[in-house]
C-alpha cells in the first residue's frame, strides 16, 4: 500500500540555519505531494503541493522538489526563524484514492 | 473566515458514553473527509464524503463509529460506548479540485477527545 516516510525529529536548529526535512515515498502511478506544518495549538495547514514529478512546491520561504527517480519530496528552508517551529507532516495522494497518508511527523524547533 | 470548521474543539467523556462531532466544511467543497490523529503520530485517514455519498471507510472505523452529511454540507461523526483507546484529535478536511483528479484538502482545527 501507499507510505511515507519522514526523518525522524525532534529537530532542533538555530535561528537563520539551514533546514532540511527528509520524506520518501511509496505509492502506484503517480501520487500528489504535500507538506503541511501544524503550528502549536493549531489545526493542520497546507504549506506546499507538487502534482506532477520535477514540480517544485514552495511557500513561505520553503520549498520541495518531487523527485520520482528517488521517490522523494525533501522540504528544504535556507534561513529558518523561530517562527517556523511546528510538526511538519509529508503526505500523499494516489490517482483515484482521495485520502491523504501522512508521514509521522517531524517536530522543528528553532532557537534565537 | 470561511475556513473548515468544527464543534466542539474538546470533549471529555466516560467510557461507554456517545458522543458526536459536527464539521462544517468550507462551503463550495463537495469533498469531506475525517482522520484521527492520536499524540506523536500523523493523521489516519477514516472516511470521505462527495455531497452526501460516503464512498470510503477505512478498517480504522468500527462498528461502533458513524458518519452522515445528510444533506451534502455538514457532517457528524459518532462514536458509540467510547473506549479509552477512542481518545484522539478528530480532524476535518474538505477538498477541492486541483488537477488530474487530485484534490486539494484544508483542515479544520479539530475535536479532541479524552476518554477516561
Amino acid at each position: 500500500g501507499n507510505s511515507v516516510t519522514q526523518m525522524e525529529g525532534p529537530v532542533t536548529l538555530s535561528e537563520e540555519a539551514f533546514l532540511t526535512i527528509n520524506c520518501t515515498y511509496t505509492a502506484t502511478g503517480y501520487p500528489s505531494l504535500f507538506w503541511y506544518v501544524q503550528y502549536p495549538g493549531e489545526g493542520l495547514q497546507l504549506l506546499l503541493k507538487a502534482t506532477k514529478a520535477d514540480d517544485k512546491g514552495s511557500n513561505k520561504g520553503f520549498e520541495a522538489t518531487y523527485r520520482k527517480e528517488t521517490t522523494s519530496f525533501h522540504l528544504e528552508k535556507g534561513s529558518v526563524q523561530v517562527s517556523d517551529s511546528a510538526v511538519y507532516f509529508c503526505a500523499l495522494s494516489s490517482q483515484g484514492a482521495q485520502k491523504l497518508v501522512f508521514g509521522q511527523g517531524t517536530r522543528l524547533t528553532i532557537n534565537p | 473566515d470561511t475556513g473548515v470548521s468544527q464543534d466542539p474543539r474538546h470533549k471529555i467523556t466516560k467510557r461507554g458514553q456517545n458522543v458526536t462531532f459536527r464539521c462544517d466544511p468550507i462551503s463550495e467543497h463537495n469533498r469531506l473527509y475525517w482522520y484521527r490523529q492520536t499524540l506523536g503520530q500523523g493523521p489516519e485517514f477514516l472516511t470521505y464524503f462527495q455531497n452526501e455519498a460516503q464512498l470510503e471507510k477505512s478498517r480504522l472505523l468500527s462498528d461502533r463509529f458513524s458518519a452522515e452529511r445528510p444533506k451534502g454540507s455538514f457532517s457528524t461523526l459518532e462514536i458509540q460506548r467510547t473506549e479509552q483507546g477512542d481518545s484522539a484529535m478528530y480532524l476535518c478536511a474538505s477538498s477541492s479540485w486541483v488537477t488530474r483528479g487530485h484534490y486539494e484538502q484544508y483542515f479544520g482545527p479539530g475535536t479532541r477527545l479524552t476518554v477516561t
